[in-house]
């Protein structure tokens, strides 16, 4: 079954501007995981963020967690052609499942 | 380097011969999982491992088997492929499957399995 679902599916936007996805579940988390992947390449892990946290930042990234809502969001300032990618949520429960979205595909030109 | 080592990189095989996909981390992490990531559908889990001997259905475990007989090593079997496993597969490793410590996956480069 999924539980994270991005959206949009795909974002097109130019370099220096600001990159927004959504990830949204159904279930009680333990903590909720933002992924990158390159070209169909193993995934690369972003950012974590606690079930007790509402926004974490790290470097251009910043991700927010409504629980209430169970949404998050990731925010990529400034963008690059380099961070042309797919970006998945994935979600940790108790049971020690993770189940990942159908993700977001990414693409900032030049 | 700290590293999920998965191997073939690449598979075209026949339906019905029994195939393994051997999965390797030397970061001395309790926690192993398998994925297989379909167009549209995202990664979806097969099978997990908390420790050695402690392996768990994931959602989509039929056809497949696992096995956990040392921690660095978490092998993906297929008794009996068929077309409809044609997917990429990934294994990933954790210190604690994401739940306690709070710690992200490192994954393999992939494994693209085709059967004909």
């Amino acid at each position: 079954s999924q539980q994270g679902e991005e959206d949009p599916q795909a974002l097109s936007i130019q370099e220096g501007e600001n990159a927004t996805m959504n990830c949204s579940y159904k279930t009680s988390i333990n903590n909720l995981q933002w992924y990158r992947q390159n070209s169909g390449r193993g995934l690369v892990h972003l950012i974590l963020i606690r079930s007790n946290e509402r926004e974490k930042h790290s470097g251009r990234l910043r991700v927010t967690l409504d629980t209430s809502k169970k949404s998050s969001s990731l925010l990529i300032t400034a963008s690059r052609a380099a961070d042309t990618a797919s970006y998945f949520c994935a979600t940790v429960t108790g049971g020690f499942k993770t189940i990942f979205g159908a993700g977001t595909r990414l693409f900032v030109k030049a | 380097e700290a590293q999920v080592t998965q191997n073939p990189r690449y598979l075209i095989t026949v339906t019905g011969k029994k195939l393994t996909v051997t999965c390797s981390q030397n970061m001395n992490h309790e926690y192993m999982s398998w994925y297989r990531q379909d167009p549209g559908l995202g990664l979806r889990q097969i099978y997990y491992s908390m420790n050695v001997e402690v392996t768990d259905k994931g959602d989509v475990p039929e056809g497949y088997k696992v096995s956990r007989k040392e921690k660095r090593n978490f092998p993906l079997i297929l008794e009996s492929p068929s077309p409809n496993q044609t997917s990429l597969y990934f294994c990933a490793s954790s210190p604690d499957g994401g739940s306690l410590g709070g710690y992200g996956y490192t994954f393999g480069s992939g494994t693209r399995l085709t059967v004909v």
